[in-house]
């Protein structure tokens, strides 16, 4: 059973540029959340996707987009980057309902932001 | 301001001896709590949760303990062994407004001394 998958690894952009990070969520999940991690913090939520809509979005701007697809999936798009984008970016699915699901969490993208 | 709170970055135990991790949180309306540990290069792995409605949890090795009265729950870890070394994070989730996404404290590093 896969657990959720992210991609790519690791991403090197430079400033003003846009970027698209995909995850796929573990099998049975369909509700997805994106979080950034930068160094020497805890996760911050993003926005979280279910039924191919943002259902609930965290304090960032609207720079900050995603798409969930049909089959779950998800992408986070980061447009006019900026060197503070630098961050670990992580995907956890779970399933919908109430709030106590818990949300499971893949690998990570780590973006490089130049 | 930190809704979720992790006042030790580091904590060093012996292997075989207790681990305690705590974590504070200052919102009301969390009603969920989870800890997830996270080695380098990985994502967070979900280890243990517990709701408002209970004051204790285990599962293995693993305890969790919540009072709710001085908003404070902790992480015990009985015996600690070489390979639970890694960051541990708080997180918490509630109702109304914002119940969807986790809030996370910043983690606390511990190192299992063989």
């Amino acid at each position: 059973d896969a657990g959720v998958t992210q991609s790519p690894t690791h991403l090197i952009k430079t400033r003003g540029q846009q970027v698209t990070l995909r995850c796929s969520p573990k099998s049975g999940h369909d509700t997805v959340s994106w979080y950034q991690q930068a160094l020497g913090q805890g996760p911050q939520f993003i926005f979280q996707y279910y039924e191919e809509e943002e259902r609930q979005r965290g304090n960032f701007p609207d720079r900050f987009s995603g798409h969930q697809f049909p089959n779950y999936s998800s992408e986070l798009n980061v447009n006019a980057l900026l060197l503070g984008d630098s961050a670990l970016y992580l995907c956890a699915s779970s399933t919908s309902g109430p709030s106590t699901d818990t949300q499971y969490f893949g690998p990570g993208t780590r973006l490089t932001v130049l | 301001d930190q809704q979720v709170k992790q006042n030790s970055p580091s904590l060093s135990v012996q292997e075989g001896r207790i681990s305690i991790l705590n974590c504070d949180y200052t919102n009301s309306m969390f009603d969920y709590f989870l800890w997830y540990k996270k080695y380098p290069a990985e994502g967070p792995t979900f280890l243990i949760s517990i709701s408002s409605i209970k004051d204790k949890n285990e599962d293995g090795r693993f305890t969790v303990f919540l009072n709710k009265s001085a908003k404070h729950l902790s992480l015990h870890i009985v015996p600690s062994q070489p390979g639970d070394s890694a960051v541990y994070f708080c997180a918490a989730s509630g109702t109304g407004a914002g119940s969807y996404q986790l809030t996370f404290g910043k983690g606390t590093k511990l190192s299992v001394i063989p």
